[in-house]
């Protein structure tokens, strides 16, 4: 059983430009939590969604920021017109229906640099 | 004031100490509390978690929890090499049930 996929591990982009960064759950789970680490920081809350919903993103920034868990596929973290404070590592859990963020496996991350 | 605090160390022990870990936290809606371990450039991974108060074993770890204090602990009984890692606590409310709050994590490195 694979654990929670992150991809890509590494992303560069140049300010301005868009960054998109996925999440597989781990097989038979359908709630996935995106959180961010920023340097010399602990991991701060983003968002929280189940298939087809955002269930809570009080923790995602008002602008450019967006998150979306299709029927189908990965989830995805979309920033839009990234800017040098945007890089961190960007952290994914995700549970199974019976089980909160309490017991969630975290993915690898995803690192994200901008230039 | 943060929510939850955590000395970030770092810490170095020798091979087969005790290492104490700990985290203070202000708010006292907090219910579950959890311990993380971060190798570098890898995730978080939960080595175990507490409901209210109390201690919990686990092999060589023991959480535990002090609600009156607001003061929790991770300890670690003959430490080896490969716990050498970033720690983290981690805490959530009853009602949060999306959000953890963290604390800065403590970087531990245990020496052979």
């Amino acid at each position: 059983n694979a654990g929670v996929m992150q991809n890509p591990r590494h992303l560069v982009r140049r300010r301005g430009q868009e960054a998109r960064l996925r999440c597989s759950p781990m097989k038979g789970h359908s709630h996935v939590y995106w959180y961010r680490q920023l340097p010399e920081e602990g991991l701060k809350f983003m968002v929280y969604l189940q298939k087809e919903n955002i269930i809570d993103e009080s923790g995602m920034p008002k602008e450019r920021f967006s998150a979306e868990f299709p029927k189908e596929g990965p989830s995805i973290l979309r920033i839009q017109q990234v800017v040098r404070g945007d890089s961190a590592a960007y952290f994914c859990a995700s549970s199974p229906i019976d089980r909160g963020v309490t017991e969630a496996f975290f993915g690898q991350g995803t690192r994200l640099t901008v230039v | 004031q943060k929510e939850v605090e955590q000395d970030p160390g770092p810490l170095s022990v020798p091979e087969g100490a005790i290492v104490s870990l700990n985290c203070t936290y202000s708010n006292s809606a907090f219910q579950y509390f959890m311990w993380y371990r971060q190798y570098s450039r890898k995730g978080p991974e939960l080595l175990m978690y507490t409901y209210s108060s109390g201690n919990k074993e686990d092999g060589r770890f023991t959480a535990q929890v002090d609600k009156s204090s607001k003061y929790i602990s991770l300890f670690i009984r003959d430490s080896q090499p490969s716990d050498s890692a970033t720690y983290l606590c981690a805490m959530r409310q009853e009602t949060s049930g999306s959000r953890l709050t963290f604390g800065e994590g403590t970087q531990l490195t245990v020496n052979p």
